[in-house]
């Protein structure tokens, strides 16, 4: 059964800051991997998608890479600024299509 | 209109109330989800519906009844539920099987609050 851990499970770091989350899986038999953000009650948006045959995704300041053999993924948000101040989950699908999540990282940034 | 669509947004009911929660998705994805999400909690997977058949049903009670009528509408029933069963109820849609897993989309959620 896959499972998916992510730390730290918070984060609180000034403006500015290059931060980097960490989500690791337990079967590296996926189809991809996703990561999304999660404001206060409200639902999820999706961040990136990495396919299982890529290494890395990126849009705007975000940067997610993909290390199947380790089970590892990790986020990379540069330049971090207070809209930034959310929660951030990732999932992992493997054979049976339905994703896995992990708990989150709670992340805050101070102005 | 586009993406996920949830309806209400939020709903309070008591223990004996029947209230119904819907969600339609105009991504012209396969497969729709149920997800309850709970404070501190991690998010719990309900149901799962793809092409219609109900494919997972993750141990949920009985006093949740879901429906697919196709492929773009899901409704969650709810009735005589507990107080603990309060929380954040987010509907996602996808790819789902054969064409590959693919990208997952959430809507809004609706927040029940049972009294």
């Amino acid at each position: 059964k896959q499972e998916v851990t992510q730390i730290p499970a918070a984060l609180s770091v000034p403006e500015g800051e290059n931060l980097v989350l960490n989500c690791s899986f337990t079967d590296s038999a996926i189809y991809n991997l996703q990561w999304f953000r999660q404001d206060p009650g409200k639902g999820l948006t999706s961040l990136l998608l990495i396919q299982s045959s890529q290494r890395e995704q990126t849009s705007g300041r975000l940067n997610a890479s993909l290390d199947k053999s380790s089970g590892r993924s990790t986020l990379y948000i540069a330049a971090s600024q207070p809209g930034d101040s959310a929660t951030y989950l990732c999932a992992a699908s493997g054979g049976s299509y339905i994703p896995t999540f992990g708990r989150g990282t709670s992340l805050i940034v101070h102005p | 209109e586009t993406g996920v669509t949830q309806t209400p947004r939020h709903l309070v009911m008591g223990m004996t109330n029947k209230k119904s929660l819907k969600c339609e998705q105009h991504l012209g994805h396969n497969a729709m989800y149920w997800y309850k999400q709970s404070a501190k909690k991690p998010l719990e997977l309900m149901f799962v519906y793809n092409f219609k058949e109900q494919t997972e049903n993750n141990s949920v009670p009985s006093r949740f009844s879901p429906e697919c009528p196709n492929s773009s509408h899901l409704f969650l029933h709810l009735h005589t539920l507990q107080p603990e069963d309060s929380a954040l109820y987010l509907c996602a849609s996808s790819q789902g099987p054969g064409q590959g897993a693919g990208e997952l989309f959430f809507g809004e959620g609706s927040r029940l609050t049972v009294l």
